[in-house]
Order: structure tokens, then sequence, then C-alpha cells
């Protein structure tokens, strides 16, 4: 157990609905970082947050948001899903802020299903 | 731009035989590389990390890992596999020069044969 959390584990929706999934990170971790994984992609970096500022941004499209709160938990929405954003959303934390060999730890991950 | 490559998406073994896992990289700066296992359903674990130092770097549940500059490798490695190592392994790079983010290679497959 990583001590990083997410909800739900598993998530089923119709194409255009929002869904928002959310990320506690490790305890004393700052940083929060989104990840995509899917079969055709693999693992793709979306975004990171530091301390609730926006810190790094990669492969996140214009429908996806992020946010990371006081307590510094996170929330990533999902907007007018498509067939193709079925995929397993990871996040992951990190002590500070990410860079050189800062390890980063990861949840179970939400399963979601666009029909 | 930093990336990884992982050549083989299947690795078969048989218990008790030795374990080894391939991983390129590239990237301008001083390299960091990683190593995470994805057991079935399961998020990604840590297994060990390269900074600096030692190019023999040990990590969980007997795993190690050589980092080799000239080569740009860092092969996962484990003396005698058991079934129980049977998984999807991700080598991963951060560029120490110019970026935060991780990127991962594709992930290679792990069957290890009782």
């Amino acid at each position: 157990d990583s001590g990083v959390t997410q909800t739900p584990k598993h998530l089923i929706t119709a194409t255009g609905q929002r869904v928002t999934l959310r990320c506690s990170p490790r305890s004393g971790d700052l940083s929060v970082y989104w990840y995509q994984q899917s079969l055709d992609q693999g693992l793709q970096f979306l975004i990171q947050y530091y301390n609730g500022e926006e810190r790094a941004k990669g492969n996140i499209l214009e429908r996806f948001s992020a946010q990371q709160f006081p307590d510094l938990h996170s929330e990533l929405n999902l907007s007018s899903l498509e067939l193709g954003d079925s995929a397993l959303y990871f996040c992951a934390s990190s002590v500070a802020l990410g860079d050189g060999g800062e390890t980063q730890y990861f949840g179970p991950g939400t399963r979601l299903l666009v029909l | 731009a930093q990336s990884v490559a992982q050549p083989e998406d299947q690795v078969n073994v048989a218990e008790g035989n030795p374990l080894t896992v391939k991983c390129t990289y590239s990237v301008s700066g001083n390299p960091y590389l990683f190593w995470y296992v994805q057991y079935p359903n399961r998020g990604l674990q840590f297994l060990l990390k390269y900074i600096t130092g030692d190019n023999l770097v040990k990590g969980s549940y007997g795993f190690e890992a050589e980092f080799n500059k000239s080569q740009t490798s860092f092969h996962l490695k484990k003396p005698s596999a058991l079934v129980s190592d049977s998984a999807l392994y991700f080598c991963a790079v951060r560029d120490g020069s110019n970026d935060y983010k991780l990127s991962f290679g594709a992930g290679t497959t792990v069957t290890v044969r009782a």
C-alpha cells in the first residue's frame, strides 16, 4: 500500500457526461500527479500540482481539468466524455517538487468506462 | 526530449532462473531512472531508482538494476525469479536538466512459469 488513495475504483458513464476523480496523496506529500493509462497510449502524464498550484502540464485535453485543494487532495474533472477516454487514471504523489531523483508513489487507480 | 524504450513486450522465464527486463533511455541531461511494477488490477509499485553513484542499484523484493551510461541502459534483474514476480514492469526516466515529469516505457509483461 503506497498511502495514496483514489476514489472511486470504478466508474461507468455515458458519452457526453462529466465525472470527477478524487485523489488523496500520502501524508506530507505536496505534489500530486495525474496519469492516464490506456492500451494504445500507454502511461501518459497529464498534469502536476504542487501545494495547490499547477506545476507542469503534459498531454491533457482541454476537456480535462484538475485542481488541488488546501488539504492537498486533488480532483481530476473529465467532461464531454468520449469513448476514447475509457482508461485507467492514476494519481501519484511525491514529497516536494518532483524533480531530480524524487520518487512518485502511485495510487490504485480509477478505471473509467465510457459507454 | 526524454524517452524510454523497453524492447521486449514479453519476457518468459522458469521459476528459479535469472530474470532480466531491458530498458534504454534518451535524455539531454543527467538521467534519473526508475523501475515500477504493476500487478493485475493494482497501481504501480516503486521498485528502485538510480540517481547517482554506484551503477548497481538494489531495490525491493530482491530486484536490482544496472545503470550503464555508455549504453544508455538501465536493465532490471533478479537472480532467481519467482512465480509471484509475474507482472507488468515499467521503466521510467526523468531528465535532470530541464523537466519534472516522468516518461514511461510501454511496459514489459513478465511471466514466470512454475
